[in-house]
């Protein structure tokens, strides 16, 4: 069964460094996710990518975020300069393959610590 | 704005039946998912809904949704330990960016 991959599992840095995280969508799907999950709270949408370019995005997605889609297959989330807050799980998720289904899969996260 | 609640805690014994509810707030949200998250993995989509359907069944899981009340319920018939994890509602408007509740924790006791 196809599945959406995140690499790495886990990542530790310090507080200032830039990170890229990576995932590796559902080979046929359309539409690309990061949403990210702090200890304890909710699920949160960070950014949709459709088309190469950025469909929508949350208040969280700002000017240290970016994300690209560099080759056919890889889909990345950069943090700039990251601070202690955005330790989190970041989840990539992908969906809408050309059948029209709107079932969204997820990958098994990358645990970012900021130290 | 969007927002989706659920309840806590939820514990059953193995081979009952588990129901774990649901409300939101948009009555423009269009699809609504189900999700199971096992400790250290990442999120498994159980099933979805339209917004124009009342049920789905799909084996031991069962979707009700009343659109009037904006509730949405997931029944587990025969709730088995393998069952115990974190159950997410979430919500979308186009099919899109999923909104989420805050988690379900479902304990199964043999």
């Amino acid at each position: 069964e196809p599945e959406v991959t995140q690499t790495p599992s886990h990542q530790v840095t310090q507080m200032g460094q830039e990170v890229i995280l990576r995932c590796v969508p559902i080979s046929n799907h359309l539409y690309f996710y990061w949403y990210r999950q702090i200890l304890g709270q909710k699920v949160e949408f960070l950014v949709s990518f459709y088309n190469n370019e950025i469909s929508e995005k949350s208040e969280i997605f700002d000017d240290q975020f970016s994300v690209e889609r560099p080759d056919g297959s890889n889909f990345t989330l950069k943090i700039r300069s990251t601070k202690l807050e955005d330790s989190a799980m970041y989840f990539c998720a992908s969906s809408w393959d050309s059948y029209g289904s709107y079932e969204q899969y997820f990958g098994p996260g990358t645990r970012l610590t900021v130290t | 704005g969007e927002d989706v609640e659920q309840s806590l805690f939820l514990s059953v014994r193995e081979g009952d039946s588990s129901v774990i509810n649901c409300t939101y707030t948009d009555s423009s949200s269009t699809y609504l998912y189900w999700y199971k998250q096992e400790p250290g993995a990442g999120l498994q989509l159980l099933t979805y809904i339209f917004s124009n359907m009342d049920m789905k069944q799909d084996q031991r899981l069962t979707v009700l949704l009343n659109k009037k009340d904006k509730h949405l319920s997931l029944r587990i018939a025969d709730t088995q330990t393998g069952d115990s994890a974190i159950y997410f509602c979430a919500e979308s408007i186009r099919g899109d960016k999923l909104v989420f509740g805050a988690g379900t924790i479902l304990r199964v006791k043999s």
